[in-house]
């Protein structure tokens, strides 16, 4: 079965630093992969997606990700981090060969900005 | 509209009752979905339309849960004798269908989600 494992829970940065945020999936055929972001009092928004080609892949706000399959990875990045950058971030795989298919998403990892 | 709308944004009901919520899709968007989000977990799916029908129904976790979209667009989910484990956000989204296989305009838009507390 399709699953999505975000190890870190919670992570704290400085304003200012470099960020990664770690996903691995487990998919038996060609992933489709996104990560969304999730403010407080806010709906989920999608960052980016991957669905072919070019394994690194920029989405909005600065951030960026890597599909790495030989390590059932796609890590999220971002050069230095702004304080709005506080939110939960989801990884999530889409399960299904339509473009309509269900999205199975991650735990979540809480993003913390120490000023 | 400009974005999934969900309503009523909150919902407090007693134990045992029957609650409906109602997500109105972006208008054109074939493909609506519903999730339900406990503290501290990521969304988990339940069900999704394309169009009228239900194209999977997977993620409901009894048969107290329905969905139903009849005309294509609008849906509602409906919890029956309703538990205190029910109490989640339940979040909507739809998207464009384009075929089979993904493409460019295949994001899924959510809504604020209801959440639901049951007493």
């Amino acid at each position: 079965a399709q699953s999505v494992t975000q190890p870190d829970i919670h992570i704290t940065v400085s304003e200012g630093a470099s960020l990664e945020l770690r996903c691995n999936y487990s998919y038996g055929a060609t992933p489709y992969l996104f990560w969304y972001v999730q403010s407080p009092g806010q709906g989920l928004q999608l960052l980016l997606k991957y669905f072919s080609g070019d394994t690194l892949v920029q989405g909005i706000k600065g951030f960026e990700a890597e599909f790495k399959r030989s390590q059932s990875s796609f890590n999220l990045r971002k050069p230095s981090v702004h304080w709005s950058d506080a939110a939960e971030y989801f990884c999530a795989v889409g399960s299904g060969y339509s473009s309509a298919s269900k999205i199975i998403f991650g735990s979540g990892t809480r993003l913390s900005i120490r000023p | 509209g400009a974005g999934v709308s969900q309503t009523p944004s909150n919902k407090v009901t007693e134990k045992g009752k029957y609650v409906e919520l109602r997500c109105d899709p972006i208008s054109g968007h074939t493909a609506l979905y519903w999730y339900r989000q406990s503290l501290g977990q990521g969304p988990e799916f339940l069900i999704y339309f394309q169009g009228t029908g239900a194209a999977d129904d997977s993620g409901l976790p009894n048969d107290r849960f329905f969905a139903v979209r009849p005309e294509g667009s609008v849906s509602t989910l409906k919890i029956q004798r309703t538990e205190r484990g029910d109490s989640a956000v339940y979040l909507c989204a739809s998207s464009m269908y384009t075929g089979t296989g993904y493409s460019g305009n295949t994001e899924a838009f959510f809504g604020q989600g209801t959440r639901l507390t049951v007493v």
